[in-house]
C-alpha cells in the first residue's frame, strides 16, 4: 500500500511564528487531505487537496502530485493551532492511509 | 445535517465482553470505514465498505466484525474484547466516485478494555 511520511514529527513554535509541515507519499494518489486533531481529539478537515494550492485564512496548502509531496503552511501561529496535524491519502483502492502525524505546540 | 455520528463516546469493557460501536451518516455516502488511533501510530484502517452489502478488511481487522445492511449505518463489533483493543475508534464516510469533499470523520469512541 501507499506509504505516507510526515515531517518533522514534533514542532514547537512561539506565537506569531510561521511554519511549514511536510507530507511525502510513495505512489500516485487520487485524494489528499490535511486534518487537524485538536486537544479534545476531534479530527477537523483542513484541506482536500490532491493537487494545486488552496488557502483558508492563515492556513494554506500545496500539493505537487508529480513529485509526491504536500506542504501545509501555517502563518502567524496562534495557541489554538496546537494539536496534531495529519496528512492522509487515497490511492486507486479508495483506502485512506494516514501518516503518523506532526505534533505542533504553539507557546504564548 | 448531523454528518457522521458515533455512539457511545466512552466505553469501559472487561476482557472477554462483547459490544458494538455504532456509526451513522446522513450524507448518502457510499463509502464508510473504521479506524483505530493509538499513540505514535496515527490512524489505522480496520474495515471498510464501498456500499450496502459490501465490506472488506483493512490493515488491522483481527478481532473486529462489520456489516453494512443500509447505506446509513456501519456498526463495528468486538466479539471478545482484549486489552490490546484499548484505543480511540473513528468512523469516516465519503462519496466513492466524487471525492471533491474528501472524508468526514465522526467524533470518536474512546474504548478501554480492562
Amino acid at each position: 500500500g501507499i506509504q505516507v511520511e510526515q515531517s518533522p514529527p514534533d514542532l514547537i513554535l512561539q506565537e506569531g511564528a510561521n511554519s511549514t509541515l511536510r507530507c511525502n507519499f510513495s505512489d500516485s494518489v487520487n485524494n489528499l487531505q490535511w486534518f487537524h486533531q485538536n486537544p479534545w481529539g476531534q479530527l477537523i478537515n483542513l484541506f482536500y487537496i490532491p493537487s494545486g494550492t488552496k488557502q483558508n485564512g492563515r492556513l494554506s496548502a500545496t500539493t505537487v502530485a508529480t513529485e509526491r509531496y504536500s506542504l501545509l503552511y501555517i502563518s502567524s501561529s496562534q495557541t489554538t493551532d496546537s494539536g496534531v496535524y495529519f496528512c492522509a491519502v487515497t490511492g486507486a483502492n479508495s483506502k485512506l492511509t494516514f501518516g503518523k502525524g506532526i505534533t505542533l505546540s504553539v507557546r504564548p | 445535517n448531523a454528518g457522521v455520528t458515533q455512539t457511545p463516546k466512552f466505553q469501559v469493557l472487561k476482557t472477554g465482553q462483547s459490544m458494538t460501536l455504532q456509526c451513522a451518516q446522513d450524507m448518502n455516502h457510499e463509502y464508510m470505514s473504521w479506524y483505530r488511533q493509538d499513540p505514535g501510530m496515527g490512524l489505522r484502517l480496520i474495515h471498510y465498505s464501498v456500499g450496502a452489502g459490501i465490506t472488506d478488511q483493512g490493515e488491522v481487522p483481527n478481532g473486529y466484525n462489520v456489516s453494512r445492511s443500509t447505506t446509513e449505518d456501519f456498526p463495528l463489533r468486538l466479539l471478545s474484547a482484549a486489552p490490546s483493543q484499548t484505543s480511540v475508534y473513528f468512523c469516516a464516510s465519503s462519496y466513492t466516485h466524487n471525492k471533491k469533499y474528501g472524508y468526514t470523520f465522526g467524533s470518536g469512541t474512546r474504548l478501554t478494555v480492562v
